[in-house]
């Protein structure tokens, strides 16, 4: 089975910007998660998508938005890019919602805000 | 709110020894999701071993194994007979019931010598 996949892997904006990311799960897994990595916070949570629908959300502005497809697959959304926004963005399917589900990562997004 | 504490930044071990990675976290939950995470240098990451807290059994997996405290909120990841291999990024998560968001350490990088 392929694992998740996340395009693109690198991608560089300038502030003001936005950015689309996406996110295709392992087959037959229904939930995505995302998630941003930076040196200085490290891993946080930004949102989770199950069978379309945003289960949780993190604590982040409302420029950072996402939703899923009918196939699972997954975009996140970033609006008026600022430099703080320059991360990793990891997605990590699992088959279900439940809390006990292996999370899969994929390898990220590595996104540079200049 | 949830959070959970690496205090050590970094760690290193010698090939084939011992090597104890600390976590602890701060919770008023009572059923959640423990987990430990690796994250090799640019590769994706992936799960180690996890452990439900109604659970007094410390989970196992070949060579890694926790000592869950749950009373004194603490869960670490023993890693025996070392392997280069395991040079990585270790990530402390937790994840409760009610609230399906992940929360995580900010990492230990830990280092194997030869």
């Amino acid at each position: 089975k392929a694992g998740v996949t996340q395009t693109p892997r690198y991608l560089i904006k300038t502030r003001g910007q936005q950015v689309t990311l996406s996110c295709s799960p392992i087959s037959g897994h229904r939930s995505v998660s995302w998630y941003q990595q930076t040196p200085g916070q490290g891993l946080q949570f930004l949102f989770e998508y199950f069978s379309e629908t945003q289960r949780n959300k993190g604590n982040f502005p409302g420029r950072f938005s996402g939703r899923q497809f009918s196939n699972s697959r997954s975009e996140m959304n970033v609006s008026t890019l600022e430099l703080g926004d320059s991360a990793l963005y990891l997605c990590a399917s699992s088959l279900g919602a439940n809390i006990q589900e292996t999370q899969y990562f994929g390898p990220g997004t590595r996104l540079l805000v200049l | 709110a949830q959070t959970v504490t690496q205090s050590q930044p970094e760690m290193s071990v010698q090939e084939a020894e011992t090597v104890t990675l600390s976590c602890t976290y701060d919770t008023s939950e009572s059923d959640y999701y423990l987990f430990w995470y690796k994250q090799p240098p640019s590769r994706q990451m992936i799960l180690v071993i996890r452990q439900e807290a109604y659970k007094q059994q410390n989970a196992t997996e070949n060579r890694f194994s926790v000592n869950f405290q749950k009373a004194a909120k603490s869960f670490s990841l023993k890693i025996s007979d070392s392997q280069l291999g395991d040079a990585a990024m270790y990530f402390c998560a937790y994840r409760a019931y009610n609230n399906n968001d992940m929360r995580f350490g900010a990492g230990t990088r830990l280092t194997v010598k030869p």
